[in-house]
């Protein structure tokens, strides 16, 4: 079965500064692999996903993510945070390929911007 | 712009209520799924349907029921509710064609007092 670790819980960064959270899955096949933001009282907003070719993907709001298949990672990245970046961050998984349609979510890292 | 919608969207209940929360997305989806998700925690799925008149249990067993009559509405039923129901119910939808990407509504917060 896949599943996925976000191993920060809470990231504190200042404006303009760069971003990386990170995210590890378990999954025995090529996953789908996604990132979602959830700001506070709102659903989820896909940032970005991958499927397959290139693993470096760009996403919206300045986001991209590189997908490691040797350290079953999928961090994303932003080179230069902005206060409205604070929010709730969701590393998801999904199998291919599989007659169940589900996609796992990870715990969550929860970012602050400070001025 | 949402193109899949919660109602209510904060919902304060008291114990014993039959509640429906709805949800309603105008994508032509088939495939669509209810998420619980308690404060700061992760989403656990509970409910997903892959079309008219299917519906199936996710992974977190949860006392309520869904139906799927009409494409574009999948609304979520607990008969007598609990205050170990209170959480954020977060409903999503998705196309087969153009990506494996949910697109998420703003999800209902309950409160079962």
């Amino acid at each position: 079965a896949q599943s996925v670790t976000q191993p920060d819980i809470h990231i504190t960064v200042s404006e303009g500064a760069s971003l990386e959270l990170r995210c590890n899955y378990s999954y025995g096949a090529t996953p789908y692999l996604f990132w979602y933001v959830q700001s506070p009282g709102q659903g989820l907003q896909l940032l970005l996903k991958y499927f397959s070719g290139d693993t470096l993907v760009q996403g919206i709001k300045g986001f991209e993510a590189e997908f490691k298949r040797s350290q079953s990672s999928f961090n994303l990245r932003k080179p230069s945070v902005h206060w409205s970046d604070a929010a709730e961050y969701f590393c998801a998984v999904g199998a291919q390929g599989t007659s169940y349609d589900k996609v796992i979510f990870g715990p969550g890292t929860s970012l602050s911007v400070i001025p | 712009e949402a193109d899949i919608y919660q109602t209510p969207r904060y919902l304060v209940i008291g114990t014993g209520k039959k509640i429906t929360l709805e949800c309603s997305q105008t994508m032509g989806h088939d495939k669509m799924y209810w998420y619980q998700q308690d404060p700061g925690m992760e989403l656990h799925l509970i409910h997903y349907s892959y079309g008219v008149n299917s519906t199936e249990k996710g992974d977190l067993s949860s006392e309520s029921t869904v139906s799927r009559i009409r494409t574009e509405h999948f609304p979520l039923t607990l008969e007598s509710a609990r205050p170990s129901h209170t959480s954020q119910y977060l409903c999503a939808s998705r196309s087969q064609v153009g990506g494996y990407g949910y697109t998420f509504g703003s999800g209902t917060r309950l409160t079962v007092v």
